[in-house]
């Protein structure tokens, strides 16, 4: 079974420019989060979608956008981009309701690795 | 506070040591816990769940203290493998499973 895939894996862009990131999460996985690692630094939240609709955001400017589709895959868009954007954009699935409770183990792609110059 | 804080590490052991992380966090109504594994220039990986009772997993063992916020993980007999930054991992209480809040990570190096 394929795990999380994220696209692209590298990425350069210039100040001020605009990016999109991709992400499929595990087949059956219906809820995707996104993070920003910065070096040094555990992940942190963005964005988590949850069948297809925002359930949180994190504190992030609203440069920041993402969106959910019909097959559960999604899509950061970081607008303006700024020097300080430079970072490991991971994203994570977990499989959201199982029966009566949430089921939060989340499992990373592979990340993508934007440098803003 | 912050959300969730780490033992600061860096741990350099030796092969065949056993070593502990302690981590505690913040929001009491927390409900969901984890340890992540990361390599360097990888994806953090789910190397546990942590349980109120305690689970363990091989050399792995994680507690889950709630009365006092802290969670721990006992590595015993350290392989040179085991070397990588371990996330302390909680996530607050939400209707649809919220955000992950990590630690800033411990680094441990095993050494021959």
């Amino acid at each position: 079974d394929a795990g999380v895939t994220q696209s692209p894996t590298h990425l350069i862009k210039t100040r001020g420019q605009q990016v999109t990131l991709r992400c499929s999460p595990i087949s059956g996985h219906k809820s995707v989060s996104w993070y920003q690692q910065v070096l040094g630094q555990g992940p942190q939240f963005i964005f988590q979608y949850y069948e297809k609709e925002e359930r949180g955001r994190g504190n992030f400017p609203d440069r920041f956008s993402a969106r959910q589709f019909p097959n559960y895959s999604s899509e950061l868009n970081v607008n303006a981009l700024l020097l300080g954007d430079s970072a490991l954009y991971l994203c994570a699935s977990s499989l959201g309701r199982d029966g009566t409770k949430m089921n939060t183990e989340a499992f990373f792609g592979q990340g993508t690795r934007l440098t803003v110059v | 506070r912050k959300e969730v804080e780490q033992d600061p590490g860096p741990f350099n052991v030796p092969e065949g040591a056993t070593v502990a992380f302690n981590c505690t966090y913040s929001n009491s109504a927390s409900q969901s816990f984890f340890w992540y594994r990361q390599d360097c220039r990888k994806e953090p990986k789910l190397l546990m769940s942590v349980y109120s009772s305690g689970n363990e997993d091989g050399r792995f063992t994680a507690q889950l203290n709630r009365a006092s916020q802290y969670i721990s993980l006992l590595i015993r007999d350290s392989k040179l493998s085991d070397s990588a930054t371990y996330l302390c991992v909680v996530n607050p209480p939400g209707q649809a499973g919220t955000a992950l809040i990590f630690g800033k990570g411990t680094t441990l190096s095993v050494s021959s």
